[in-house]
């Protein structure tokens, strides 16, 4: 069966504390990974799109990678802004698309 | 950038009633989607489009139908709300051909009374 879980749950870090958030996947056929950001009250918001095992994207303070079976998010240096919700998406053949159900991350000053 | 755009961000109803919530992508995305999030169940699809008058069913289509006109409006109808469908709904739109992610509205947050 399709399956994307993220871990953990939630994070709690101090500010300027890096740490790693994890999305897992058993799926045949991958098409593409997705992280998006989601703050309290809105739709998801889009960051970063990864193809295939090697691949990493940076963009401020997060940097995402892939591996055949896992995606990790970086995150170096948080601030309190990068507190949200972080999901992952999978797209697989037949364009069929699977959310793990999010990492909420809290950054405290 | 691409936009997708929620009729409302807020809306209360009563039981019974039917509930329009309208969605309009400015990117020529040919697929669409409904989602409801819950606290600890993530996103679930409802319905989604992959052509103007298509529709499929999601994980979870009960109660609810959807109508496709136009390729950029996508719209989910509650036939008749229920207190169980009191919710965050929020619709995505994608590419069909393309590698590419979906795009998400702000949401529209429904009570239903």
């Amino acid at each position: 069966e399709d399956q994307v879980t993220q871990s953990p749950e939630a994070l709690r870090l101090q500010e300027g504390e890096s740490s790693s958030l994890n999305c897992s996947y058993t799926v045949s056929g991958l098409r593409g990974l997705f992280w998006y950001r989601q703050d309290p009250g809105k739709g998801p918001e889009f960051l970063f799109t990864l193809y295939s095992a090697g691949e990493e994207k940076e963009k401020e303070r997060l940097k995402a990678t892939l591996t055949k079976k896992e995606s990790f998010l970086h995150i170096t240096a948080p601030k309190p802004e990068d507190s949200a919700t972080y999901l992952c998406a999978v797209l697989i053949t037949g364009n069929q698309f699977y959310f793990g159900t999010g990492t909420s991350l809290t950054v405290i000053p | 950038d691409v936009k997708v755009t929620q009729s409302s961000r807020y809306l209360v109803k009563r039981t019974g009633e039917k509930v329009f919530l309208e969605c309009v992508q400015d990117m020529d995305h040919e697929n669409m989607f409904w989602y409801r999030q819950d606290p600890g169940l993530g996103l679930r699809l409802i319905y989604f489009s992959y052509d103007v008058k298509m529709k499929e069913k999601g994980d979870i289509p009960e109660g609810y139908s959807v109508s496709r006109e136009k390729k950029e409006r996508f719209s989910l109808i509650l036939e008749s709300a229920s207190t169980n469908q009191t919710s965050m709904y929020l619709c995505a739109s994608s590419h069909r051909q393309r590698r590419q992610p979906q795009h998400f509205g702000d949401g529209t947050r429904l009570s239903i009374l």
